[in-house]
């Protein structure tokens, strides 16, 4: 089974700096996606940024990148010039690539808050 | 932009009463789920659901649980007999495609056993 780690569970930074996230999962499949969900207190759950495992180029999404290490099993969000609106519960998630529909796995998520 | 709507957004109910939560996926998405988070815990996984039949589904769903297309537009949660803990926030999800597809998700329904 799959597991997703992040060992972070509260973080805080200041307004313009820039904040890594630390994610790790264990898993025995090669091909497979990973995900970073931001949760603000509104807890409506919004997809920040997505990775395929088969490529090598990390993705990037304005302010928002990751650092996927696929040797590591390390998949880190990095935010760049943070924002008020960026405080919120960020989760990583880990999906098996298979035919049929194959669930997100959830670290136990990291609490950012974003401090004027 | 389109977008998974749930409704209601917030329900109590008393300990062994039958809920149904209700979810409209966006319109072209053929893959839909259901996920839990009991407060402070992590979202689970629940079940999920393609051409009208459950395609999989965790050890937490289990017989007081089920699930519906009704229609072309609902997808619905029935708790058979809800307990103390079945109180959490319920997220519906849904997905053009699998295999790794984006998996948007609703607001959520936050339930109160009571």
């Amino acid at each position: 089974a799959q597991t997703v780690t992040q060992s972070q569970p509260e973080m805080s930074v200041q307004e313009a700096e820039t904040v890594t996230l630390s994610c790790t999962y264990d898993t025995s499949e090669n091909n497979y996606y990973l995900f970073w969900y931001k949760q603000p207190p509104s807890r409506q759950m919004i997809l920040v940024i997505r990775q395929e495992a088969y490529k090598q180029q990390n993705a990037t999404e304005n302010r928002f990148s990751v650092n996927f290490q696929k040797a590591a099993k390390s998949f880190s969000l990095k935010i760049s010039d943070s924002q008020l609106g960026d405080t919120a519960m960020y989760f990583c998630a880990f999906m098996k690539l298979l035919s049929g529909n194959t669930p997100l796995v959830f670290g136990k998520g990291t609490r950012l808050s974003v401090i004027a | 932009e389109p977008e998974v709507t749930q409704t209601p957004s917030h329900q109590v109910t008393q300990m062994g009463q039958e809920v149904i939560l209700r979810c409209v996926p966006i319109s072209n998405h053929l893959y839909f789920y259901w996920y839990r988070q009991i407060l402070g815990q992590k979202v689970e996984f629940l079940v999920s659901f393609y051409n009208n039949e459950i395609s999989e589904k965790s050890e937490i769903f289990d017989d007081q649980f089920s699930v519906e297309r009704p229609d072309g537009s609902n997808f619905t949660l029935k708790i058979r007999s809800t307990k103390l803990e079945d109180s959490a926030m319920y997220f519906c999800a849904s997905s053009v495609e699998t295999g790794g597809n984006t998996i948007y998700f609703g607001e959520g329904s936050w339930l109160t056993v009571v």
